[in-house]
């Protein structure tokens, strides 16, 4: 069966410091991995997409992810975290059964130190 | 302003009653989907439609049902409510089938139920 585990259930940064949130999936075959953004209150909000090709992947909000399969992983970046970024984030993985289903991670919650 | 929209925003309710979610989406999106969200869990499919007059079961949809009569609506309805039930509902749309196609989420409904 598909999972996703998004290891840290929270994470504080300092503003301007860099930020990885971790990802690893399990999927029998070539995935489609997402990440996706919740902000307090408020639906989700796509950042980034990997299909296939480039295994770097360039999102908004100066967002960016690497898929490595060796790790099964899809771990999401920032060079420079604003405080406008504490959010919740969240990873998936889609399936081409019937329903397009996106398996989803727990969540990771981020808090951004002045 | 094109989206989704969910109503209501939150409803608190008795074990035992009748309720029915509602989403209307305006950008004739042929899928359409709602999501249950629980701390700790990310977002499990309850159903979803890839298109009008069909539907789906997701991963969870043991104790709701939905209808797909057109393109933008597609209800959520809990027969008989049960505490279990208490969560965030999302409502979520993409153009086409595939887990490649992002999906769009509305604002979401929290629901309690006691």
């Amino acid at each position: 069966a598909q999972s996703v585990t998004q290891p840290d259930i929270h994470i504080t940064v300092s503003e301007g410091a860099s930020l990885e949130l971790r990802c690893n999936y399990s999927y029998g075959a070539t995935p489609y991995l997402f990440w996706y953004v919740q902000s307090p209150g408020q639906g989700l909000q796509l950042l980034l997409k990997y299909f296939s090709g480039d295994t770097l992947v360039q999102g908004i909000k100066g967002f960016e992810a690497e898929f490595k399969r060796s790790q099964s992983s899809f771990n999401l970046r920032k060079p420079s975290v604003h405080w406008s970024d504490a959010a919740e984030y969240f990873c998936a993985v889609g399936h081409n059964n019937a329903g397009n289903m996106l398996t989803f991670g727990g969540g990771t919650r981020l808090m951004v130190k002045p | 302003i094109a989206g989704i929209t969910q109503a209501p925003t939150s409803q608190i309710l008795a074990a035992g009653r009748r309720m029915t979610l509602r989403c209307t989406q305006d950008m004739r999106h042929n899928a359409m989907y709602w999501y249950r969200q629980d701390l700790g869990l990310g977002l499990r499919l309850i159903h979803y439609s890839n298109t009008a007059g069909t539907t789906g079961k997701g991963e969870v949809p043991d104790g709701y049902s939905v209808s797909r009569a057109n393109t933008d609506d597609f209800p959520l309805t809990l027969a008989s409510a049960v505490p279990s039930q208490t969560s965030v509902y999302f409502c979520a749309s993409s153009d086409g089938e595939g887990s490649y196609n992002e999906q769009f989420f509305g604002p979401g409904t929290r629901l309690t139920v006691l």
